[in-house]
């Protein structure tokens, strides 16, 4: 089974910069699109990152995506940190067959 | 705008059949543009793929539901349904109904979720 790993949680200072990791089992992340999903507590998730780095209206460019294929890995970076950047965030793949694998999720906290 | 809302009934019975539908609005269920799928969220847990389904009728369940799993798009109703049957205390979950890409350039828009319970 595809399994993508992150680290459980992160935290960082407002105002600093912070990355999340999401590193797959097999080399399926180098084959597909990695999605990233902003869940605030008590809320639905909400996309942030699609399609390795591009971002939906609305999402500040404080928020980017990229994906290393050589390490097979992807990484959700977020600079200038505010309060509300506060959330769990998960990473989404593909695998082979077209079924998609969750991150385990990541709590950052901005302290 | 793409908006989603989960319906259905908030407590199920162990053994029983979870039914959950999902309206769609400022879209069409017919569009290629999305397909449709449910994620699981089990009470202080991370998400869990259920499935999804393209309008065509081509459909994808997560292997450890498949055999108890059906996801249907009703183009009549603007709407799409997930049924789970046989359930047990395991199934206990916030259920979000989601429009997942199924083109390019097109993020994925989520429901804001429906809990379900699966006690007697």
């Amino acid at each position: 089974n595809f399994v993508l790993t992150q680290p459980h949680s992160v935290s960082e200072s407002p105002g600093k910069t912070v990355t999340i990791s999401c590193t797959g089992s097999s080399g399926s992340i180098a084959s597909k699109f990695v999605q990233w999903y902003q869940q605030r507590p008590g809320s639905a998730p909400t996309t942030v990152i699609y399609e390795d780095n591009k971002r939906p209206s609305g999402v500040p460019d404080r928020f980017s995506g990229s994906v290393d294929r050589s390490s097979n890995s992807a990484s959700l970076t977020i600079s200038g940190l505010k309060t509300e950047d506060e959330a769990d965030y998960y990473c989404q793949t593909s695998d082979s067959s077209n079924l998609w694998v969750f991150g385990g999720g990541t709590k950052l906290t901005v302290l | 705008q793409l908006q989603l809302e989960e319906s259905g009934p908030g407590l199920v019975k162990p053994s029983e059949t979870l039914s959950l539908t999902c309206s769609v609005s400022g879209g069409s269920v017919s569009s290629y543009t999305y397909y449709w799928g449910w994620v699981r969220q089990p009470p202080g847990k991370g998400l869990e793929w259920i499935g999804g389904m393209y309008y065509s009728g081509t459909a994808y369940y997560n292997p450890s539901l498949k055999s108890r799993l059906s996801i249907a798009v009703d183009t009549s109703k603007n709407h799409f349904s997930l049924k789970l049957t046989s359930v047990t205390a395991a199934d206990t979950a916030l259920y979000y109904c989601l429009a997942a890409a199924g083109v390019l350039d097109v993020f994925d828009i989520w429901g804001q979720g429906t809990m379900v319970t699966v006690s007697s």
